[in-house]
């Protein structure tokens, strides 16, 4: 079954960190740019990250810019993401996705997402 | 950074009816990388089209999308109960850097 599967979230006070993992099956994980989204309680999608299939091209959010840091071990179907000095607005479910091929950026593979929150 | 608002905030239609969601960016946006997702409460998003016009995998007929430069559009044509939910467009821009709209919530009367 083609399917991403997040772990790691969880209670964590603000200035902490937490590292998030997504764990992909069913498909070749390393023939795709991954990328995490989130979305805060009752709010709207928020792109946070994102990692092409090589590693060689990493962007950010401005908003994460500097304190989280995305990654990927093609030999073990796993992406992470290295979340440090967190704060009250980094709450949210955060989901593990799969930009679609042929250059299109869209996201079309998601997983149900872990939840972060952060508060003292 | 493309900032994407969506029209309405919120919209009621009966079944049978025809929806039709905007999408307007700040800036101009290249067709080939503006999406549209559908969210049902407690689920992920589902990708409906890519490239503006094109339906991913699955996505009925009844959904088709248009636009360009700054404004676009998913319609669905004939409202089934099941399309309730709220409904995202997503950019991909120059500076690689992806954006969200804020959402249209389609209720079902």
């Amino acid at each position: 079954e083609v399917q991403l599967v997040e772990s790691g979230g969880g209670l964590v006070q603000p200035g902490r960190s937490l590292r998030l993992s997504c764990a992909a099956s069913g498909f070749t994980f390393d023939d795709y740019a991954m990328h995490w989204v989130r979305q805060a309680p009752g709010k709207g999608l928020e792109w946070v990250s994102g990692i092409s299939w090589t590693s060689g091209n990493i962007d950010y959010a401005g908003s994460v810019k500097g304190r989280f840091t995305i990654s990927r071990d093609n030999a073990r179907n796993s992406l992470y993401l290295q979340m440090s000095r967190l704060r009250d607005e980094d709450s949210a479910l955060y989901f593990c996705v799969r930009e679609m091929a042929y250059g299109y950026h869209a996201f079309d593979l998601w997983g149900r997402g872990t939840v972060v929150t952060v508060s003292s | 950074e493309i900032v994407l608002t969506q029209s309405p905030g919120t919209l009621s239609l009966s079944p049978g009816e025809r929806g039709t969601l905007s999408c307007r960016a700040s800036q101009s946006v290249i067709s080939s990388y503006l999406a549209w997702y559908q969210q049902k409460p407690g689920q992920a998003p589902r990708l409906l089209m890519y490239a503006t016009s094109s339906r991913a995998a699955g996505i009925p007929d009844r959904f088709s999308g248009s636009g360009s430069g700054t404004d676009f559009t998913l319609t669905i044509s004939r409202l089934e109960p099941e399309d309730f939910g709220v409904y995202y467009c997503q950019q991909y821009g120059s500076t690689s850097a992806f954006s969200f709209g804020q959402g249209t919530k389609l209720e079902i009367k």
